[in-house]
């Protein structure tokens, strides 16, 4: 069965709301969480980087103010888009890391912005 | 910087069809590359990798093999199921922590 969580799978939102995706590790601790986006037919880019209980490390061309981390404990990290907009519809993905450098994805959550 | 580039699907294969997925990289110095497999509805998982030229990876009957004088890491099967129909990335790394995609090839095999 899946080890990382991530929720919502897919979710539309109106232009100008703040939709969160939760990423969570089921049974072990992410000392690490990344955060990717894909744009269709397009490779998968790094957005952010994140260690428990610090700051996230951003991406060159990824806007800090608008998408927000968090990574406050060792099971969960989210990502918050801000007053999205249609530009910032995409599928963006997780990917938790532990202390032995073993990688889990999450299945992903397609972000529809009307 | 580095990149991957990787055949564009989707590929469409009658059971028990020779696979080939191409990929080639741009990178300096000497990075492991992989292969992730994900299936409809859950993440991405590895299927195999290479850490230096000329390492062959193979899982589940998936083969690809380092080769840095054409800068490629090629997936093979020589007999695909229904049960392989997936997305397909081939990705490197430079550190054990920040991949680069290739941008996915949707594989479909039918019975």
């Amino acid at each position: 069965g899946a080890v990382v969580s991530q929720h919502p799978s897919w979710v539309i939102c109106k232009s100008g709301t703040s939709v969160k995706i939760e990423c969570r590790s089921l049974d072990f601790q992410a000392t690490t969480m990344f955060w990717y986006r894909q744009f269709p037919k397009q490779s998968l880019m790094l957005m952010a980087t994140s260690n428990e209980g610090s700051k996230a490390t951003y991406e060159q061309g990824v806007e800090k103010d608008k998408f927000l981390i968090n990574h406050a404990s060792l099971t969960l990290s989210t990502l918050t888009v801000t007053s999205a907009h249609p530009e910032d519809s995409s599928f963006y993905i997780c990917r938790a890391g532990t202390e032995k450098n073993i990688q889990y994805f999450g299945a992903g959550t397609r972000l529809s912005v009307l | 910087g580095d990149s991957v580039t990787q055949m564009e699907g989707p590929v469409t294969l009658s059971e028990e069809a020779f696979l080939t997925i191409n990929c080639t990289y741009t990178a300096t110095g000497y990075p492991s590359l992989f292969w992730y497999v994900q299936y409809p509805g859950e993440g991405l998982q590895l299927l195999l990798k290479a850490t230096k030229a000329d390492d062959k990876g193979s899982n589940k009957g998936f083969e690809a093999t380092y080769r840095k004088e054409t800068t490629s890491f090629h997936l093979e099967k020589g007999s695909v199921q229904v049960s392989d129909s997936a997305v397909y990335f081939c990705a490197l790394s430079r550190t054990d922590y920040k991949l680069s995609f290739g941008a996915g090839t949707t594989v479909t095999v039918r019975a």
